[in-house]
């Protein structure tokens, strides 16, 4: 079965820093996603992306946050000055339809210094 | 507002026990969507079953089970005869149907620490 993959799987950097996280979607899907887990809690939207736009955001998705998908494969998320509060694990999600599964990637720990 | 309250926060059972795993939302649409995620010690969200509100038929798939009753707004998963691989953290998750060009974004409970001793 066709995967979410994301890379790298863990990155370490110091706070100040800029950071982008990577996700290929599963080729025929429409919709992608980020959602992010602080360490022991439950996983909080981020960001919808659909037809080369953001399609919604969460409160937490201010201006240090961006998203791209530059290519037809890859979809990134940026952080432009990173905090210590944005250490978190951050998944990717892509879904083929509107009421389709999201299906997630593996994640990507972020650990800000 | 859409939420999900999964209102354990931990269980412990021992292996074979069969454990049922609490979810309760709240929405206002009439047409939404639920799931449940298993987020293994490996970090991983693995889907495991999707539910559209107008389908209330219990579903089972192998050990699994499901009981989706929209009178008290409740979608709770049952393990049957446990197993330490089941050791977990379990997610309900919500998706309204917003339409075609919106995210439909999930929105996760806090989910649930199962542990299955041997």
């Amino acid at each position: 079965e066709p995967e979410v993959t994301q890379t790298p799987s863990h990155q370490v950097t110091q706070m100040g820093q800029e950071v982008i996280l990577r996700c290929v979607p599963i080729s025929n899907h429409l919709y992608f996603y980020w959602y992010r887990q602080i360490l022991g809690q439950k996983v909080e939207f981020l960001v919808s992306f659909y037809n080369n736009e953001i399609s919604e955001k969460s409160e937490i998705f201010d201006d240090q946050f961006s998203v791209e998908r530059p290519d037809g494969s890859n979809f990134t998320l940026k952080i432009r000055s990173t905090k210590l509060e944005d250490s978190a694990m951050y998944f990717c999600a892509s879904r083929q339809q509107d009421r389709g599964k999201s299906l997630f990637g593996p994640g990507t720990r972020l650990t800000v210094t | 507002a859409q939420k999900v309250t999964q209102a354990q926060t931990e269980i412990s059972v021992v292996e074979k026990e069969d454990v049922t795993l609490d979810c309760v939302y709240e929405t206002r649409d009439t047409t939404y969507y639920l799931f449940w995620y298993k987020q293994p010690p490996s970090g991983e969200l693995v889907f495991l079953i999707r539910r559209n509100s107008f389908d209330e038929q219990n579903e089972i798939s192998g050990r699994y089970s499901w009981n989706f009753q929209k009178s008290t707004s409740s979608f709770n998963f049952t393990i049957t005869a446990s197993q330490v691989v089941d050791s977990a953290v379990y997610f309900c998750a919500l998706s309204e149907a917003l339409g075609e060009t919106s995210g439909s974004r999930l929105t996760f409970g806090e989910g649930t620490q199962l542990t299955v001793n041997p």
